[in-house]
């Protein structure tokens, strides 16, 4: 069964300071991996995926991810964080061999249960 | 702004209420999800419909009815809902796994924030 953990509920960061957000995954194959942002009364906001390739993936606002097969992580980063990161953040895993089995046309996402990021100013 | 359009964005009502929610993408996406995402949780799955077609109802009770009208337009109709039903309701779509759609993310609208009386 695909699952993935957030194993910190917030993480606490000054401006200026870098940031990470962990991410641990278990997929019965190769990973799919995606990171989403969620502010306050908004939806959720696609940053960032690991498909395949460089292990180092760069996104949107700054950030970026590092995908590490060996420990099944997939940390998301930012050299230095701004008070306007301050949201929810969730990583989702979909396993390859979902593609398999589901030829109709779905594209289930398995989420973690989301990280509160605070940057104080 | 997103690419997703939900309407509307807060609604309340009563347990015996009938009303619906309604979802909106112009991307040619072919495949049109609804999550259901209680404050400070991930979304949690309800329905998703590829081709126009309901593939996947992750137990959903019969109060929430989903409809498809085209490959643009999903509703979500409510009806007899309870207090813990209140959330806030969100729509995505996606390419289909078909191809290289499977290697695209989900694009998520702003939601609809349902209180239930």
């Amino acid at each position: 069964a695909q699952s993935v953990a957030q194993p910190e509920d917030q993480v606490n960061v000054a401006e200026g300071n870098p940031l990470t957000v962990k991410c641990t995954y278990s997929v019965s194959g190769n990973p799919y991996l995606f990171w989403y942002v969620q502010y306050p009364n908004r939806g959720l906001q696609f940053l960032l995926k690991y498909i395949t390739g460089d292990n180092l993936v760069k996104g949107s606002y700054g950030f970026e991810a590092e995908f590490n097969k060996s420990q099944t992580s997939f940390h998301l980063k930012k050299p230095s964080a701004l008070v306007s990161d301050s949201a929810l953040y969730f990583c989702a895993v979909r396993d390859r061999a979902e593609e398999v089995r589901f030829s109709g046309g779905y594209n289930k996402l398995i989420f973690g249960a989301g990280t509160r990021l605070a940057v104080h100013p | 702004d997103t690419e997703v359009t939900q309407t509307p964005k807060h609604l309340v009502m009563g347990m015996t209420n009938k009303k619906s929610l309604k979802c909106e993408q112009h991307m040619g996406h072919r495949a049109m999800y609804w999550y259901k995402q209680k404050a400070k949780k991930p979304p949690e799955l309800m329905f998703v419909y590829s081709y126009e077609k309901l593939s996947i109802n992750e137990s959903v009770p019969s109060r929430f009815s989903p409809e498809c009208p085209n490959s643009s337009l999903l509703n979500l109709h409510l009806h007899a809902l309870q207090p813990e039903d209140s959330a806030l309701y969100l729509c995505a779509s996606s390419p289909p796994l078909g191809g290289s759609g499977a290697r695209q993310p989900q694009h998520f609208g702003d939601g609809t924030r349902l209180s239930i009386l």
